[in-house]
């Protein structure tokens, strides 16, 4: 059984600050994708990472790909606001139907 | 059109009800999903649709019935449904499950 294990599960910051959350499994994975979840919506696709060592920047954001494909980790810099949210990672194989999704962080970000 | 759109938004059904929730995707993906999520948890699998075809059921139990009329729409039957059966239910497409999905805005459900 592949599993994802978030770190941390619970993160609360003050507006400013910078920020990482890590996504680690033992299993390899084709791809690797980030979600923002707000309460009450469906998950939103951040960014999908498919080649191990690659890293994406979104704006703030910052997604690295594990060299070896089982991990990645997401930073934010200068957080704000409108960062609160439920952050997602989730695994892909291809040819495989399915995702493995991570266990969560729930970030807040205080004004 | 980039949306999943799902309805309705909130539902309250009693255990005795049956009532179904509704998903369309117009952007072509040929695999469509059924998530349940329930409050500060991470969505859990509930049945994946290939080119119409049901192709992973994750042991549901048969008071959830899905239906694929066609590739663009996903419906999801509820019957005699159980309290601890309340949660959010998501829908989502995509055209290969490792590139990402598109969820919908989901329904919130409450079984009384």
């Amino acid at each position: 059984t592949q599993l994802l294990e978030q770190s941390p599960q619970f993160l609360s910051i003050q507006e400013g600050e910078n920020l990482t959350v890590y996504c680690n499994s033992s299993s390899v994975f084709s791809s690797l994708q980030w979600y923002r979840q707000e309460p009450g919506e469906g998950p939103v696709l951040l960014v999908t990472v498919v080649t191990g060592g690659e890293v994406k920047k979104l704006k703030r954001l910052t997604f690295q790909f594990g060299d070896a494909r089982k991990d990645s980790s997401l930073h934010i810099t200068a957080a704000q606001p409108g960062d609160t949210g439920l952050y997602l990672c989730a695994g892909g194989a291809f040819g495989n139907e399915k995702l493995t999704f991570g266990t969560g962080t729930r970030l807040t970000i205080i004004p | 059109d980039t949306e999943v759109t799902q309805t309705p938004k909130h539902l309250v059904m009693g255990m005795t009800n049956k009532k179904s929730l509704k998903c369309e995707q117009h952007m072509g993906h040929r695999a469509m999903y059924w998530y349940k999520q329930k409050a500060k948890k991470p969505p859990e699998l509930m049945f994946v649709y290939s080119y119409e075809k049901l192709s992973i059921n994750e042991s549901v139990p048969s008071r959830f019935s899905p239906e694929c009329p066609n590739s663009s729409l996903l419906n999801l039957h509820l019957h005699a449904l159980q309290p601890e059966d309340s949660a959010l239910y998501l829908c989502a497409s995509s055209p290969r499950p490792e590139i990402g999905y598109t969820f919908g805005s989901g329904t919130r459900l409450t079984v009384v």
